[in-house]
């Protein structure tokens, strides 16, 4: 049993490139959600997916792009790479949502040059 | 902005002492969770209070819900060095899971 696993761990982008940052859980979770965590801050939600077929913003959503075309699969598109991006990723899952926790992935450490 | 905030930001502790983490919240919400953050890492669940449950333990962790006051509080019993890390309070009001910017725990040995 996996987990959440994202891909790749580390990134370096110029500014101006896209590229997706992958995200798979095998536990059968309905939710997925993507966070990013700037130095010495929380998290603040991108996206979120409550299942297949359905996404919704988040707090932050400009400049990302979701889709989830399978219950397993959750992955973040950046469209066009900006310093403001540079940051780290964290994909999560969770089964129902409410009143249960949220799994994490390991996270994807992104630099935009 | 942000639903959660935690107090205090910062706490240093010795080995065997208790360390106790606030977090205060806007909205109703659903229940609240408690996540360790080591450092470099990804999150972990500690606890889930919902929001009709005023207490939880799990171990040596004491979870309080006060929904009156939007407040809750950790308590870490006999700290241990391995404690060492940042919490995150993070409430559920629905869909979205929402966090607060963290307590950077330090456990002296």
């Amino acid at each position: 049993n996996a987990g959440v696993t994202q891909t790749p761990k580390f990134q370096v982008l110029k500014t101006g490139q896209s590229m997706t940052l992958q995200c798979a859980q095998d536990m059968n979770h309905e939710y997925m959600s993507w966070y990013r965590q700037d130095p010495g801050m929380g998290l603040r939600l991108i996206h979120y997916s409550v299942g297949a077929g359905i996404t919704d913003q988040g707090e932050v959503p400009n400049g990302y792009n979701v889709s989830r075309s399978t219950t397993e699969d959750f992955p973040l598109r950046l469209l066009s790479a900006a310093p403001s991006q540079t940051s780290v990723y964290f994909c999560a899952s969770s089964s129902h949502g409410q009143n249960y926790g949220y799994t994490f992935g390991s996270g994807t450490r992104l630099t935009v040059v | 902005s942000q639903q959660g905030e935690e107090d205090p930001q910062a706490l240093s502790i010795q080995e065997g002492e208790n360390a106790t983490m606030n977090c205060s919240y806007k909205t109703s919400i659903n229940n609240l969770q408690w996540y360790r953050q080591n450092s470099g890492r990804g999150l972990v669940h500690l606890i889930l209070i919902r929001s009709n449950e005023r207490e939880k333990h799990s171990g040596r962790l004491r979870v309080t819900l006060d929904t009156s006051k939007k407040s809750s509080s950790l308590l870490i019993t006999a700290s241990r060095a391995a404690d060492t890390a940042s919490y995150f309070c993070a409430t559920d009001a629905g869909n979205m899971l929402t966090f607060g910017g963290g307590t950077r725990l330090m456990v002296k040995p």
